[in-house]
């Protein structure tokens, strides 16, 4: 079992480049999230969908796109890199919501991002 | 916003040894998740435990919502429970926004 798979795993980026952050899950399951963690800190949720076709904001949105066209495929996009997005991104999927049915969530191993 | 407020932020620990990590958290709360983040940063789902008590193990959480507080009991620690341990909260009205506590760093010597 894969499980939560993200791509890639390290990454530096140039101010003002954009790149995709991919994220697939192999678990069928229909909600899934991305967060980044500075250092330091915890979690801070940035997008989620509940199924395909459907997504919304989370804590801080701002600077990051999503689409999700398949139940399997959640990618995270950014624009226009900024320094401020400097993080580690983790994709999280679950099989219900979150906190709900006491379903975990399953994590990818993350993808270290540096803009300089 | 909800404040998430974890202690101790650092713990070191010799190997067997018992620990006791807390959770504060400033409003009521529809969840509550403890995690686990490994040295080499995966992230594992321990509890979700909004009230009572639940046990797995060598690990244990109490969460008393009244007093909104949480607690995570490592008992007879081994150097594989070093990481750090966050705990995150859910308000209701269908939220779906976790807010993370700092966290609180375990190190445990063999």
């Amino acid at each position: 079992n894969a499980g939560v798979t993200q791509t890639p795993k390290f990454r530096i980026l140039k101010i003002g480049q954009s790149m995709t952050l991919q994220c697939t899950q192999d678990m069928n399951h229909n909600y899934m999230y991305w967060y980044r963690q500075d250092p330091g800190m915890g979690l801070k949720l940035i997008y989620y969908s509940v199924g395909a076709g459907i997504t919304d904001k989370g804590e801080v949105p701002n600077g990051y796109n999503v689409s999700r066209s398949t139940t399997e495929d959640f990618p995270l996009r950014l624009e226009l890199a900024a320094p401020s997005q400097t993080s580690v991104y983790f994709c999280a999927s679950s099989y219900s919501r979150v906190g709900y049915l006491n379903q975990p969530q399953h994590f990818g191993d993350g993808t270290r991002l540096s803009i300089l | 916003g909800i404040q998430v407020e974890q202690s101790p932020p650092d713990l070191i620990l010799q190997e067997g040894a018992n620990s006791t990590l807390r959770c504060n958290f400033s409003d009521s709360v529809n969840n509550l998740q403890w995690f686990h983040q490994n040295p080499w940063g995966q992230l594992i789902n321990l509890f979700y435990i909004p009230s009572g008590t639940k046990q797995n193990g060598r690990l244990s959480a109490t969460t008393v919502a009244t007093e909104r507080y949480s607690l995570l009991y490592i008992s007879s620690s081994q150097t594989t429970d070093s990481g750090v341990y966050f705990c995150a909260v859910i308000l209701g009205g269908g939220s779906y926004i976790p807010t993370f506590g700092r966290g609180t760093s375990l190190i445990v010597h063999p």
